[in-house]
């Protein structure tokens, strides 16, 4: 079946910019992950939710970032006013409610901040 | 800092030979898993481990877990060409919800 699809897959914008990026989840999957990855790094966790809970922000790392999910399926994560730093490939995951320890992966979207 | 931290940074082997990486982490955890990830995009699910396990195994694979050191390895055996990627650990921290907590990689290339 269809996995965790991302759009757009790259993004070059200018610094003081907004950016939206968009996560589909795996149909029926219930907690969707933003997570992003600067070069050569691991993984950073950014906000997490969970059917109708409110979403776990702990991670954002400024007040720039926004998320939100609509109707419990596609996510938007919103950059406002980008910085060069928030150049990084950010990632979005699933997991279904009946096995919420594993999470799907997309393939990403590689931000670039000019 | 990051909870989870791995050990080498960089692993060069020949085709058929085992690769050993290793992860360390500072507080209790739920369970650890572990991913790949190649050409720095998606990451793939390889296999999870619970606190209560202690040594876990899937087809070339084998992880162990000693939560009284808090550190994990995972060994690929009879490695191959097609292995060469980004490996990661990640710990699911207890009262931390299902969210994970990523280390910093390790880099393997096999060599054919």
């Amino acid at each position: 079946g269809a996995g965790v699809s991302q759009s757009p897959s790259n993004k070059v914008t200018e610094k003081g910019k907004d950016v939206e990026l968009r996560c589909d989840p795996i149909s029926g999957h219930t907690a969707l992950y933003w997570y992003r990855q600067s070069l050569g790094q691991g993984l950073e966790f950014l906000i997490y939710f969970q059917g109708n809970s409110a979403p776990d922000k702990s991670g954002l790392p400024s007040d720039r970032f926004s998320a939100e999910r609509t109707g419990g399926s596609v996510s938007t994560l919103t950059i406002q006013r980008t910085q060069q730093e928030d150049s990084a490939v950010y990632l979005c995951a699933s997991s279904p409610p009946g096995a919420r320890e594993t999470q799907y992966f997309g393939p990403g979207t590689r931000l670039l901040v000019l | 800092s990051q909870q989870g931290e791995e050990d080498p940074q960089a692993l060069s082997i020949q085709e058929g030979e085992n690769a050993t990486m290793n992860c360390s982490y500072k507080t209790s955890i739920n369970n650890l898993q572990w991913y790949r990830q190649n050409s720095g995009r998606g990451l793939v699910h390889l296999i999870l481990i619970r606190s209560n396990e202690r040594e876990k195994h899937s087809g070339r694979l084998r992880v162990t877990l000693d939560t009284s050191k808090k550190s994990s390895s995972l060994l690929i055996t009879a490695s191959r060409a097609a292995d060469t990627a980004s490996y990661f650990c990640a710990t699911e921290r207890k009262a931390a919800g299902n969210k994970l907590t990523f280390g910093g990689g390790t880099r393997v290339l096999v060599k054919p």
